[in-house]
């Protein structure tokens, strides 16, 4: 298997602008999470979908972001106006309901708004 | 809402010696689970406790799960420069799939 996969790998964009970041699961995960990683504030978890249904968005910052999960093989994250405070690394996770139930992390996308 | 600590924040160790991180929840865990990341890359799985009590051992590493299910610890015997990056814990409450990551703890290993 591939792994997960996340497009873009590096995405710089101006304040304001609409940002769209993608991300496929492993085959056969049921689960999709999708992580903020900051110096200042960890790792986050911004939310997290189940059978693509989002089931806890308690993480995410505000109406700017927004995330959506049409098929079991893809989800978006989006957000739009980006601000610099955006400028992280987003990645993707998922995860089987059964067995260790351990997260495959992608590689992310590192986020750059000027 | 449930919270994840992790100390220390930094350890920097010589080449040969012990390292170990520790972490607390404020909440009883139903289980927890220990990722790593090299600079520069992304978390990857390396074990999860389930048990009250538990130990379990990857060569060099042991992992403790506290017996009130509440703390946990990863202990490096002998580091060695590959070991070099930062370690997470990873805890998940009672209800839900909902996973709570610590901050973390950057291990630097000098030669």
């Amino acid at each position: 298997d591939a792994g997960v996969i996340q497009s873009p790998r590096h995405e710089v964009t101006e304040m304001g602008q609409e940002v769209t970041l993608r991300c496929k699961p492993i085959s056969g995960h049921d689960y999709l999470f999708w992580y903020r990683q900051t110096m200042m504030r960890g790792l986050e978890l911004l939310i997290y979908f189940n059978n693509n249904v989002p089931i806890d968005d308690s993480g995410m910052p505000e109406d700017r972001f927004s995330a959506k999960m049409p098929n079991a093989s893809f989800s978006t994250l989006k957000i739009q106006p980006s601000e610099p405070r955006d400028s992280a690394v987003y990645f993707c996770a998922s995860s089987l309901r059964t067995g260790g139930n351990e997260q495959y992390f992608g590689p992310g996308t590192r986020l750059t708004v000027t | 809402g449930q919270q994840v600590m992790q100390i220390p924040q930094y350890q920097h160790v010589q080449e040969g010696e012990d390292f170990t991180t520790y972490c607390n929840s404020s909440t009883t865990l139903s289980n927890i689970q220990w990722y790593k990341q090299r600079p520069g890359g992304h978390p990857v799985f390396l074990i999860q406790l389930v048990k009250s009590g538990e130990v379990k051992k990857q060569k060099r590493l042991t992992f403790q799960f506290g017996e009130a299910k509440k703390n946990s610890s990863l202990h490096i015997t002998a580091t060695q420069t590959t070991d070099v990056g930062t370690y997470f814990c990873a805890g998940r409450g009672t209800g839900g799939f909902k996973t709570i990551f610590g901050a973390g703890t950057r291990l630097f290993v000098k030669a």
